[in-house]
């Protein structure tokens, strides 16, 4: 069965303290991997999308990459506004009119 | 461009009770979703529609219905509202699945039945 797993399930970090979000998937063919960020209350909004092994995309403190089985999220020199839930989720082949999605990994950022 | 929205923002039902939930997309996107969120879980697809006049099942459609009567809207419906139906749900659309596809999320509505 195809499965999407983030970890860790929350994090805590110091303004400027770097840190990665895991999310390992199996699925029979994977078509893209994505990257949503939740603030609370809110719906996801679009970080990133990621077709191929050894494809990386940035946007300003944030950094995906991707290898066969997972995917990084990669935070950098983090501010107290990169606060959110990150939630991963895979577009497969056989049903590419969907995503699955993994749980989230919750982040908060202290000053 | 107001992306999609959806209405009511929270909504509070005692079992039994029914209830539609509204979603409309500006985008002149084909494809719509229903999904729930619980707590410590991923969001989990209700129903899903690749165009007017055509919906299909999600992994989790007991319980609920949908319609899609244009391109903007795609109401979910609640039928006789039980407390596992608690959650919060989203509605999202995307273009088209051959290009670029991310989704679009709407803000939500949270659902408490009682």
């Amino acid at each position: 069965e195809d499965q999407v797993t983030q970890s860790p399930e929350a994090l805590r970090l110091q303004e400027g303290e770097s840190s990665s979000l895991n999310c390992s998937y199996t699925v029979s063919g994977l078509r893209g991997l994505f990257w949503y960020r939740q603030d609370p209350g809110k719906g996801p909004e679009f970080l990133f999308t990621l077709y191929s092994a050894g494809e990386e995309k940035e946007k300003e403190r944030l950094k995906a990459t991707l290898t066969k089985k997972e995917s990084f999220l990669h935070i950098t020199a983090p501010k107290p506004e990169d606060s959110a839930t990150y939630l991963c989720a895979v577009q497969i082949r056989s049903n590419d009119y969907k995503l699955s999605f993994g749980a989230g990994t919750t982040v908060t950022v202290r000053a | 461009n107001a992306g999609v929205t959806q209405t009511p923002k929270f909504r509070i039902l005692k079992i039994g009770q029914s209830m539609t939930l509204q979603c409309t997309q500006d985008m002149n996107h084909n494809y719509m979703y229903w999904y729930r969120q619980d707590p410590g879980m991923g969001l989990k697809l209700i129903y899903y529609s690749v165009g007017a006049g055509i919906t299909d099942k999600g992994e989790v459609p007991n319980g609920y219905n949908v319609s899609r009567s244009t391109t903007e809207d795609f109401p979910l419906r609640l039928e006789l509202a039980a407390p596992s139906q608690t959650s919060v749900y989203f509605c999202a659309s995307t273009l088209d699945r051959e290009v670029i596809y991310e989704q679009y999320f709407g803000p939500g509505t949270r659902l408490t039945v009682t």
